[in-house]
């Protein structure tokens, strides 16, 4: 089964740009999307087809996708933006998750 | 603007069926992917399954000898069964509508999630 991974946690201080990274095999020849859970929350769409914000997402917030290695980049991190990030992607008819990172602003 | 509500009991005893049902308003269901997706208390998400298309169904592999995923198209709702569960099914339960397309690679993501009901497995 296909599998993405993503590091556990990343540190970031204000106004500084965050990069989450998420891999898996082959991972640009798929398309990748993002979500956002803060606590107790829901998860929100910020990225999805690699590089597409949807309405109402901030612009700080961008994607890529290459190779083996999708990466959803905050620029000028906000307080505000602390929270778990989760990449996701399609293969062979399943939905998969990766297991998540932890996105601290410090 | 569409919103999704996830509806069913909190508790489910050990070895029983775990019954959930997402009603949809503001949009149809015969249009888009309707997805079930779980999450463990401080774990991560999991994707439980989808259907479409009026009652075509994808399931994570893992899961897809207990899962039934259906749709009700008279009530715009789909619902979950999962069956014989056990404490390792105990998670937050989100329902949520997916978008899929492309032609050589296929994209696929989720713009709309419930808030997610909690399902406990305890005797």
């Amino acid at each position: 089964s296909y599998e993405l991974t993503q590091p556990p946690s990343v540190s970031v201080s204000p106004g500084q740009t965050a990069s989450i990274t998420c891999s898996g095999d082959k991972l640009g020849d798929k398309f990748a999307c993002w979500y956002q859970q803060k606590p107790g929350q829901s998860p929100i769409l910020v990225i999805y087809q690699d590089t597409k914000r949807p309405s109402g997402i901030p612009e700080r917030f961008s994607g890529s996708n290459s190779g083996n290695t999708a990466t959803l980049t905050i620029s000028g991190t906000q307080a505000m933006d602390e929270a778990d990030y989760y990449c996701q992607a399609w293969d062979s008819s399943t939905v998969v998750f990766g297991g998540g990172t932890k996105l601290t602003v410090l | 603007q569409v919103q999704l509500q996830e509806l069913g009991p909190g508790l489910v005893k050990p070895s029983e069926t775990l019954s959930l049902t997402c009603t949809v308003s503001g949009g149809s269901i015969t249009t888009y992917y309707w997805n079930w997706i779980r999450q463990p208390p401080g774990k991560g998400l999991e994707w439980i399954g989808y259907t479409y298309n009026n009652g075509s169904t994808d399931y994570n592999p893992s899961l897809e000898s207990r899962v039934t995923i259906s749709a009700d198209t008279s009530k715009n709702q789909f619902s979950l069964k999962l069956t014989s569960v056990t404490a390792v099914d105990t998670a937050i339960y989100y329902c949520a509508r997916g978008a899929r397309g492309g032609n050589l690679y296929y994209y696929f993501y989720m713009d709309v999630w419930g808030k997610g009901t909690t399902v406990t497995v305890s005797s």
